[in-house]
């Protein structure tokens, strides 16, 4: 079936440096966006979300953009914190479904 | 005030024995769901569960069983152990279709199963 994917398995940043997480998705239905982030030992996180409507959203520090022309997905983190060190998803949702399918996560690592 | 909970949070058993997992929410959601985490971090939908009706993904063993007795609660039941059921499980919930905007899912902790 569809699924969602990340570019980067892995991505370190320098502690202060913007970071960029990338998604690509397959399913031109999705109405839905949403990032998660899931740091050691603990479940998901809702960070933020974005709906196909829509191509940029913003947040306390975080920016999620959506092109849908060429199905991507990303995530930008300004003035990276050692705090924001995690696993992060992307999961989209089919139109009239209310089942997310999650990406297969990057892991950010800020130096300090 | 834990949204979605979940136990026990460790469980370490032997192949072949039967084992459940507890989720509970307080958010007053609709729909609940249980997820499993291999060990690369993937997270795949195992069951969903919206107002009494179960949606049962097809990859899933009949060994995994959801019971749900009541709105708040989603159990999962697995029958006969497998080392390959070794994970992390967790549980999420989410307002399901109703309100329209927001389809954010809240995960509870997790619960690693390991099988020896």
């Amino acid at each position: 079936g569809e699924s969602v994917g990340l570019h980067l398995p892995t991505l370190s940043v320098q502690e202060g440096d913007n970071s960029i997480i990338n998604c690509a998705y397959s399913n031109s239905a999705s109405d839905y966006f949403i990032w998660y982030k899931q740091e050691s030992g603990k479940g998901p996180q809702f960070i933020i979300d974005i709906r196909s409507n829509m191509d940029k959203r913003q947040g306390q520090r975080v920016t999620v953009l959506l092109n849908k022309t060429v199905k991507h997905l990303s995530l930008q983190i300004a003035a990276t914190q050692p705090g924001d060190s995690a696993v992060y998803f992307c999961a989209e949702r089919g139109a009239g479904s209310y089942q997310l399918t999650f990406g297969k996560g990057t892991k950010l690592s800020v130096i300090p | 005030d834990t949204a979605v909970s979940q136990t026990p949070k460790y469980l370490v058993t032997q192949m072949g024995n039967d084992k459940s997992i507890k989720c509970e929410q307080n958010l007053g959601h609709d729909t609940m769901y249980w997820y499993k985490q291999d060990s690369k971090k993937f997270l795949k939908i195992m069951f969903s569960y919206n107002n009494k009706e179960l949606i049962i993904n097809e990859t899933v063993p009949n060994r995994f069983s959801p019971k749900s007795p009541d709105k708040a609660h989603l159990n999962l039941h697995i029958n006969s152990l497998e080392l390959g059921d070794s994970a992390v499980y967790f549980c999420a919930s989410s307002r399901g279709t109703s309100g329209g905007a927001r389809y954010e899912q809240y995960f509870g902790p997790g619960t690693r199963l390991t099988v020896t």
